[in-house]
């Protein structure tokens, strides 16, 4: 199956700076990327899918402006922590194509610590 | 909506001990259903699935099954190992939806 690279694993910031986390897509071309987040004993909650070549869909809820992604080949989107507030501290994930009758595929996650 | 819930953890048992986390599912449709795994340090990894009504899922000793008459995909094994520790994620995924729902996450521990 297709194996998806998500990096850095651990990511810690001060407030009020940016943050870029890469999902890369190693041996499967990837039209669609999808990123969650997880808050602490919750669900991984889609944030946004990605698209290749084309504005990203935010889900309801999601601050386009404050998450900004950019999916510029088949094979990266990133996720971009605008002006990071402590609030904003979680476990960001990526996905590659899921589809029913098929696997979806994660990246290792991301643990962004805003302080 | 859709919905995933899942036992709270988290769950501890001895090494051999059997093994049932709960998942049941609110879908306007026929989902198909999931268990993923996420070890330690890795990301989540498809454990098994289930597409349609009474189906069996099955990998490395884990087994469940899509009850629609409950609502239901809980998972089991029969006799747990230490290398089993790890997060398990139930989720639901409806056909010509590309987004999956997930659980909250179950933590369980193995202690030998």
């Amino acid at each position: 199956g297709a194996v998806v690279s998500q990096h850095p694993s651990r990511v810690i910031c001060k407030s009020g700076t940016s943050v870029k986390i890469e999902c890369r897509s190693l041996d499967f071309q990837a039209t669609t990327m999808f990123w969650y987040r997880q808050f602490p004993k919750q669900s991984l909650m889609l944030m946004a899918t990605s698209n290749e070549g084309s504005k990203a869909t935010y889900e309801q809820g999601v601050e386009k402006d404050k998450f900004l992604i950019n999916h510029a080949s088949l094979t990266l989107s990133t996720l971009t922590v605008t002006s990071a507030h402590p609030e904003d501290s979680s476990f960001y994930i990526c996905s590659v194509d899921g589809w029913a009758n098929t696997e979806a595929f994660f990246g290792q996650g991301t643990r962004l610590t805003v302080v | 909506g859709n919905s995933v819930t899942q036992m709270e953890g988290p769950v501890t048992l001895s090494e051999e001990a059997f093994l049932t986390i709960n998942c049941t599912y609110t879908a306007t449709g026929y989902p198909s259903l999931f268990w993923y795994v996420q070890y330690p340090g890795e990301g989540l990894q498809l454990l098994l699935k289930a597409t349609k009504a009474d189906d069996k899922g099955s990998n490395k000793g884990f087994e469940a099954t899509y009850r629609k008459e409950t609502t239901s995909f809980h998972l089991e094994k029969g006799s747990v190992q230490v290398s089993d520790s790890a997060v398990y994620f139930c989720a639901l995924l409806l056909i010509g939806n590309e987004k999956l729902t997930f659980g909250t996450g179950t933590r369980l521990t193995i202690i030998p």
